[in-house]
């Protein structure tokens, strides 16, 4: 089956500690990107890779990493997380120039 | 910048009517991309519609079109014969950049169907 994977889908963890959320497809699209979602905000853009090795920011990047050493997998890592970076993170990928497939979603809570 | 803005933050439609959710957008591209998103009380982000600027006719899927208006810089979505099943969040989005990678989105409109 198509689709895009997310792990984990529920995190909640303390300021600082450092954590990696996991994202994969497997659909050999050459875009990835990653989003947060919040409230009356819709989503906004963190990162996205257009292929492996290549990465550039999207609207909000501060506090946020990315690598894209596999075309497959695009994992998003919070180095020091903070309670404001408590949101809806949203995986997606598509083949270059065509709508996005999204993953389940992760619910993360900075304490 | 790119902006999307979506001004109905809810609506409420009857079963089985039509209903249009507002999106107008703002860019300097020449070339880009304006997609509609669902997003049910699940959580997930489904596709629904996708017009491209140099498309000259309105993109229609099923029950849903989309009103492109590109003088007026609009993108409305329109549902018609709406059901219980469309009860949701909406999202207009854009993609720009000379259709680079980088997507922004609208901040939703909730949408409830009444039986």
């Amino acid at each position: 089956e198509a689709q895009v994977t997310q792990n984990p889908r529920y995190l909640i963890t303390v300021t600082g500690k450092k954590l990696t959320v996991t994202c994969s497809q497997n659909m050999n699209h050459e875009y990835m990107s990653w989003y947060r979602q919040d409230p009356g905000l819709g989503l906004r853009q963190i990162y996205y890779s257009m292929n492996v090795e290549v990465t550039d920011k999207g609207d909000v990047p501060e506090g946020y990493k990315v690598s894209r050493k596999e075309k497959r997998n695009f994992p998003l890592i919070l180095e020091s997380p903070s309670p404001n970076q408590t949101s809806l993170y949203f995986c997606a990928s598509s083949p270059h120039t065509d709508t996005q497939y999204f993953g389940p979603g992760t619910r993360l809570t900075v304490l | 910048a790119q902006k999307i803005t979506q001004t109905q933050p809810g609506m409420f439609v009857q079963e089985k009517e039509a209903v249009t959710l507002d999106c107008t957008y703002d860019t300097s591209d020449q070339s880009y991309g304006l997609f509609w998103y669902k997003q049910p009380s699940s959580g997930e982000m489904i596709f629904l519609i996708y017009q491209g600027s140099y498309d000259e006719q309105n993109a229609t899927e099923g029950r849903y079109s989309l009103n492109f208006q590109k003088a007026r810089k609009s993108a409305n979505l329109v549902i018609s014969a709406s059901q219980l099943g469309d009860s949701a969040m909406y999202f207009c989005a854009m993609r720009g950049r000379n259709y680079g990678q980088n997507f922004v989105f609208g901040p939703g409109t909730r949408l409830s169907v009444l039986p």
